[in-house]
């Protein structure tokens, strides 16, 4: 089985300032694990993702996620947030295998505010 | 290249009518994979398909049901709907189903009255 965890349902930061969101997993395999955002009344948007390759992932947008095996992570981090960023974002994973469940697990979402 | 269509964008259905939405993935994709977002459950996997087949399948009533097309194109159907069908339906579309990246379209959303 496989769960997604996202430690924040909200955060706040101000302009300019680093944005980060926390993401931990749980899976039986080696999971593929994305981060997606979905502006209002949008659907989702791909931002990066992890496919056993390199541990740290850049992505759309200035966005770059690590993984980290140990503490079964993905945090999504942005090193300077701008308005545009204001946005749910949903950290996901996808477990190939098990009980043949190849469906996405989604985060329950953390939603970005962005003060200017 | 366009991305993965959904029809219709919006629509208001009542009470224990049904409901077909469609979703036209991306040229060259042969797996979809259909979503159900609510304010109270968030997102929920209702099914996937795979050639025209049926791989997966989540935690929903028999009402719900799906189908692909030779061209991948699918379809999902509500029967009977019910007030807290009201969601935001999302499909999604991949080459196939070993864990490539999902492309999402805008959703279809269904309001029932």
């Amino acid at each position: 089985a496989q769960s997604v965890t996202q430690l924040d349902s909200h955060v706040s930061v101000s302009e300019g300032t680093p944005v980060l969101l926390r993401c931990n997993y749980s899976s039986s395999y080696s999971p593929s694990l994305f981060w997606y955002v979905q502006h209002p009344n949008k659907g989702l948007q791909l931002l990066l993702k992890y496919t056993s390759a390199a541990t740290l992932v850049k992505g759309i947008n200035g966005f770059e996620a690590e993984f980290k095996k140990s503490e079964t992570s993905f945090h999504l981090t942005k090193p300077s947030a701008h308005m545009s960023d204001a946005a749910e974002y949903f950290c996901v994973v996808r477990t190939p295998g098990d009980t043949g469940r190849r469906a996405l697990t989604f985060g329950s979402g953390t939603r970005l505010q962005v003060q200017p | 290249k366009a991305g993965v269509t959904q029809t219709p964008r919006y629509l208001i259905k009542t009470r224990g009518q049904q409901v077909t939405l469609s979703c036209s993935p991306i040229s060259g994709h042969r797996s979809v994979s259909w979503y159900q977002q609510t304010p109270g459950q968030g997102l929920q996997f209702l099914f996937e398909y795979f050639s025209e087949t049926q791989r997966n399948k989540g935690n929903f009533p028999g009402r719900f049901s799906g189908r692909q097309f030779s061209n991948s194109r699918s379809e999902m159907n509500v029967s009977t709907l019910e007030l807290g069908d009201s969601a935001l339906y999302l499909c999604a579309s991949s080459i196939d189903s070993s864990g490539n990246t999902i492309y999402f379209g805008e959703g279809s959303w269904l309001t029932v009255v």
